[in-house]
């Protein structure tokens, strides 16, 4: 089975500034997706990125990039340019590729919450 | 496009009750998942229902229960309501091809005394 670790149960960031939320995975498999999600106040899950885990480049959308460490497991979430809007928990996940019996399940790590001072 | 619903939004039971809570995912979406969410266990995965039939079950016991029709609306029922059952229940909804992401809802809240 998978496991998804989130070891920073809280962060806080100035506003404008850059702040980093680690994520660890692990897993057996070779060929996987995983996810940043946010969820504000309203309790909505938002999908913040994606990466294929056979893709080597990170991804990136506007001002959120990931670090993807496939040999260490590692995902981590960059923010740049923290708004007050960022103010949120985000949690990471991961996924097994669809032809896999666990379909499309998630695994959700702990999750982090996100302070941003303004 | 409408997003993912889930009605009711909050549910206050009485222990020994039974619920059922309402998912309509987001259309042509056909696969639906769902998710409990407490602050002590976290996130994690009820069943997913695919084409009316589950397709895959989380950890839980028989008295939580679901199921899907054809119009891919899904209903998940709790029976015999405990006080541990009280948490935040998600529903996401997908298409069925590989590389897509699960859209949420915004839950439902329900609440065991």
């Amino acid at each position: 089975a998978q496991t998804v670790t989130q070891s920073q149960p809280e962060m806080s960031v100035q506003e404008a500034e850059t702040v980093t939320l680690s994520c660890t995975y692990d897993t057996s498999e070779s060929d996987y997706y995983l996810f940043w999600y946010k969820q504000p106040p309203s309790r909505q899950m938002i999908l913040v990125i994606r990466q294929e885990a056979y893709k080597q480049q990170n991804a990136t959308e506007n001002r959120f990039s990931v670090n993807f460490q496939k040999a260490a497991k590692s995902f981590s979430l960059k923010i740049s340019d923290s708004q007050l809007g960022d103010a949120a928990m985000y949690f990471c996940a991961y996924r097994s590729v669809i032809s896999s019996g666990s379909a499309r399940q998630l695994t959700f790590g702990s999750g982090t919450q996100l302070t941003v001072l303004p | 496009k409408a997003g993912v619903t889930q009605t009711p939004r909050y549910l206050i039971k009485t222990r020994g009750q039974q619920v059922t809570l309402s998912c309509s995912p987001i259309s042509g979406h056909r696969s639906v998942s769902w998710y409990q969410q407490t602050p002590g266990q976290g996130l994690q995965f009820l069943f997913e229902y695919f084409s009316e039939t589950q397709r895959n079950k989380g950890n839980f016991p028989g008295r939580f229960s679901g199921r899907q029709f054809s119009n891919s609306r899904s209903e998940m029922n709790v029976s015999t309501l405990e006080l541990g059952d009280s948490a935040l229940y998600l529903c996401a909804s997908s298409l069925q091809t590989e590389n897509t992401e699960a859209f949420f809802g915004q839950g439902t809240r329900l609440t065991v005394v």
